[in-house]
């Protein structure tokens, strides 16, 4: 049971090329979210899915965009990287559709540099 | 809209020494409230939770009761050790019923022997 898994860890890119960043869950989760960690800030939610096929606005949605693969695979993608896109990304489940109470799991992050 | 504040780091504890770490939030709902733990190099993941005011959430010898008089969810615990040296976050969850988690920005403990 691997639990949240993330692809790549580490990724450099330059100002305005692109990149997918991929999720995967194996705890038949319904809902993923996809946060950005940045120094001093805690995290900031970018989008989540609470199923299979819907995707909403989080905090901080602008310069990216998501796809629901499928109930395991939640990918996020930078069109076109910008300096202020340089974090820690990090994916996330939790069991339900909607609940308040849920417990999220958490990916092991990847840590992204934009030159 | 929601927020989290939690006591600014980091902080640095000898062993066996109290921990207290601050959290107070502002929602305008009814929230559940979360600790969650990083350790270095890993994602976060839950520490303890309350989902309605008065509960007490507790694990690993961590202990925060849900105030909602004070709108607090202060972390504590009696007796630290080494290895709970990491970043703790406080966080708020769906006070519409929704999947939206508000995080602070997190407290750096580190534990010296």
């Amino acid at each position: 049971n691997a639990g949240v898994t993330q692809t790549p860890k580490f990724q450099v890119l330059k100002t305005g090329q692109s990149m997918t960043l991929q999720c995967a869950q194996d705890m038949n989760h319904n809902s993923m979210y996809w946060y950005r960690q940045d120094p001093g800030m805690g995290l900031r939610l970018i989008y989540y899915s609470a199923s299979e096929g819907t995707t909403d606005k989080g905090e901080v949605p602008n310069g990216y965009n998501v796809s629901r693969l499928n109930k395991r695979e939640f990918s996020l993608r930078l069109e076109s990287a910008a300096p202020s896109q340089t974090s820690v990304y990090f994916c996330a489940s939790s069991p339900s559709y909607v609940s308040r109470a849920d417990t999220q799991y958490f990916g092991p992050g990847t840590r992204l540099t934009v030159l | 809209g929601d927020s989290v504040t939690q006591m600014e780091g980091p902080v640095t504890l000898s062993e066996e020494a109290f921990l207290t770490i601050n959290c107070t939030y502002t929602a305008t709902g009814y929230p559940s409230l979360f600790w969650y733990v990083q350790y270095p190099g890993e994602g976060l993941q839950l520490l303890l939770k309350a989902t309605k005011a008065d509960d007490k959430g507790s694990n690993k010898g961590f202990e925060a009761t849900y105030r909602k008089e004070t709108t607090s969810f202060h972390l504590e615990k009696g007796s630290v050790q080494v290895s709970d040296s990491a970043v703790y976050f406080c966080a708020l969850s769906g006070t519409y019923n929704n999947n939206d988690m508000r995080f602070g920005a997190g407290t750096r403990l580190t534990v010296k022997p």
